[in-house]
């Protein structure tokens, strides 16, 4: 079956720009989450939704990060005026329910590289 | 803080012989583990979990050994391949309800032929 999907694969912006990532989940998949992943690095979580509602957004970096799903589906990360240190491969990842010690599915992720 | 770290953040093997990944928590109220693997350009994959009411849970070529006392998560990888060659990372979490998943740093695993 189909797993999960991220568009675009990659994405050159220059600084200052808007960003949009998008992420479709495995299809039954209530939770969604959202991961920064640098180079080298591990998985910076980011925010994660239950549905369409998202009660833990602890992990965005700044307000500049905003993120939101629709259909208890798709999911889009935005980044607006967008910054070097931006730059990173942005991981979606969804399971099955909220509940903890349910697998988590990946994506291949965006690299995101701000110029 | 509560965190999850692995010992060796690159390990060489040679084709054939077998891999130990070790990972540390620190989070005593964890009671599920998970490996992933992670190969170059792709996001992380499932490879086995473990629930805190087990030791010892194994899959194909590999096992997951979990110590509670000491805090201890390891990956035991079996005749490795060239094709085992991925970051790996272990992740902790607690079952029921919603607890946010936290991943070590992760440890390269280098497959020598």
């Amino acid at each position: 079956g189909a797993g999960v999907s991220q568009s675009p694969s990659n994405k050159v912006t220059e600084k200052g720009k808007d960003v949009e990532l998008r992420c479709d989940p495995i299809s039954g998949h209530t939770a969604l989450y959202w991961y920064r992943q640098r180079l080298g690095q591990g998985l910076e979580f980011l925010i994660y939704f239950q549905g369409n509602s998202a009660p833990d957004k602890s992990g965005l970096p700044s307000d500049r990060f905003s993120a939101e799903r629709t259909g208890e589906s798709v999911s889009t990360l935005t980044i607006q005026r967008t910054q070097q240190e931006d730059s990173a491969v942005y991981l979606c990842a969804s399971s099955f329910n909220m509940g903890g010690g349910n697998e988590q599915f990946f994506g291949p992720g965006t690299r995101l590289t701000v110029l | 803080g509560e965190s999850v770290g692995l010992h060796l953040p690159t390990l060489s093997v040679q084709e054939g012989d077998n891999s130990i990944i070790n990972c540390a928590y620190s989070n005593s109220a964890s009671d599920y583990f998970i490996w992933y693997k992670q190969e170059s350009g792709k996001g992380p994959q499932f490879i086995i979990d473990i629930r805190s009411n087990m030791d010892k849970r194994q899959g194909q070529r590999v096992t997951v050994l979990l110590n509670k006392t000491v805090k201890h998560l390891s990956l035991q990888i079996a005749a490795t391949q060239p094709g085992d060659s991925a970051v790996y990372f272990c992740a902790e979490n607690r079952a029921g309800g919603y607890q946010k998943v936290t991943f070590g740093t992760g440890t390269k695993l280098q497959v020598i032929p």
